[in-house]
């Protein structure tokens, strides 16, 4: 089955500095790749996802980056703000199998004013 | 968007007893999934809840401890059985709508502690 590594497990970065959060998955038949922001006591929620026919995706401040061939995909947050800091969880799946997310262990952002 | 809403919102249970956690979407959705979250730690998921069938069980999780209903389209149940204290952890429901490369939903998630 897939299984998803993210890295690094913590992250600290001053205000308006860049972060990048990296990814990587084993199963080559995967075709969709969400980020998920998840602050202390709340639901994940959705920020980012690109599809496995798109090499890059950004909305605003935010920006994914996918290598099917490497198999690996990475967040990119520049500009980064106090309220980015929360928990950011990768995740894969093969939507033609199901469509069941398997995620990977989390990042802990935190930025310093 | 789809809303989810999950109860209970957390609860404290003895060890031995069950707990049944239910799930509603307020659209017809076509898959529903359960994930527990331990504290501090990644989303793992539990099991696929199929419609009107057995749910489909990731590795390290069987019917018997997580006994799971899914009777229409926008409604799910996990039981979580013979609590232990190891079972203390965040459940959290899950649900797309369409196929399986558009947004995935969350509820707010069930926070249990087993005593």
């Amino acid at each position: 089955g897939e299984n998803v590594e993210q890295h690094p497990s913590t992250l600290s970065v001053q205000e308006g500095d860049s972060a990048v959060i990296k990814c990587t998955y084993s199963d080559s038949a995967s075709n969709y790749f969400p980020w998920y922001k998840q602050e202390l006591g709340k639901r994940p929620q959705l920020i980012i996802d690109i599809r496995s026919n798109v090499g890059e995706k950004k909305d605003q401040r935010i920006a994914v980056t996918l290598n099917k061939t490497a198999k690996h995909f990475s967040l990119h947050i520049t500009e980064t703000q106090p309220e980015d800091s929360a928990v950011y969880f990768c995740a894969a799946n093969d939507y033609n199998q199901g469509g069941k997310l398997i995620f990977g262990q989390g990042t802990e952002l935190s930025v310093k004013p | 968007s789809a809303v989810i809403s999950q109860k209970p919102s957390r609860d404290i249970c003895q060890r031995g007893t069950s707990l049944t956690i239910q799930c509603q979407v307020d659209s017809q959705v076509t898959m529903m999934f359960w994930y527990r979250q331990q504290p501090g730690q990644s989303l793992t998921l539990i099991a696929t809840a199929n419609q009107g069938s057995e749910a489909t069980y990731e590795s390290g999780f069987v019917i018997d401890k997580f006994p799971i209903s899914r009777p229409n389209l926008t409604f799910s149940t996990l039981t979580v059985s013979n609590l232990s204290p190891e079972d203390s952890s965040i459940y959290l429901c899950s649900a797309y709508r369409g196929s399986g490369n558009t947004e995935a939903f969350f509820g707010q998630g069930t926070r249990l502690t087993v005593v």
